[in-house]
């Protein structure tokens, strides 16, 4: 059994704060690391695929870390805007045998800003 | 099309009866993949495609579930008689992974789902 695990569950931040949340994943038989943003009744959006260890990316306000020796990732958001407010998603792909394709994902992060 | 498209958006059924789900995968992906979301758990993989040919199902309760991947046609994932777990949203993703130094590199573009309540 994978286990992906997200924290915290929840988090509220007030408007124009700086903000992390951390996912965790199995360190063996890594592939890759998948960051979505999800808004309810809406598509996850990609965010990130990170894939080496060391990988930091970065779109906008919002930046990722990986370290796959030691099995996490960070998600960091610089001035949170009202607009961030969502589910973040952590998803883990394993090297499998007939070629990694499926996701695991973790349970989410649900931040809500503060205006 | 630029976006994954899934239908119905809300589809309700009473116990026992079928329920079949749709999804047009972005103009092409040749990989489309399903996912299981029961109530705000986290998404739970299913089935995965290349092209028509099945590719993982591990993730499938085969005895009332099965998933399609026609030529010309959208995917279409069915239950056969509905059971009240069967309740969740169902997600539809798809991708074009390329092939780099002999790793499939690319990411997963999901649709808005279809919520299934089966009463």
């Amino acid at each position: 059994i994978l286990n992906v695990e997200q924290s915290p569950q929840s988090l509220h931040v007030q408007e124009g704060d700086s903000t992390n949340f951390t996912c965790s994943f199995p360190s063996s038989n890594f592939y890759a690391l998948h960051w979505y943003r999800w808004e309810t009744a809406k598509s996850p959006e990609a965010l990130f695929v990170m894939t080496l260890n060391g990988d930091e990316k970065k779109k906008g306000r919002i930046s990722a870390t990986l370290n796959t020796k030691e099995g996490y990732s960070y998600l960091y958001i610089k001035g949170s805007q009202p607009e961030d407010s969502a589910t973040y998603l952590c998803a883990f792909r394993r090297l499998e045998i007939q070629g990694a394709q499926k996701l695991v994902f973790g349970q989410g992060t649900r931040l809500t800003i503060n205006p | 099309g630029e976006e994954v498209a899934q239908t119905p958006k809300h589809l309700v059924r009473g116990e026992g009866q079928k329920a079949k789900l749709y999804c047009a995968p972005i103009k092409g992906h040749s990989y489309v993949f399903w996912y299981q979301q029961v109530l705000k758990n986290e998404f739970k993989f299913l089935i995965s495609f290349q092209n028509e040919n099945v590719f993982d199902e591990t993730g499938m309760p085969k005895e009332r579930f099965s998933a399609k991947c026609l030529p010309n046609s959208p995917c279409s994932l069915e239950i056969q008689a509905t059971k009240l777990e069967d309740s969740a949203v169902y997600f539809c993703a798809s991708s074009q992974y390329t092939s780099v130094a002999g790793k499939l590199r690319g990411t997963q573009y999901f649709g808005p789902g279809t919520r299934l309540t089966v009463l």
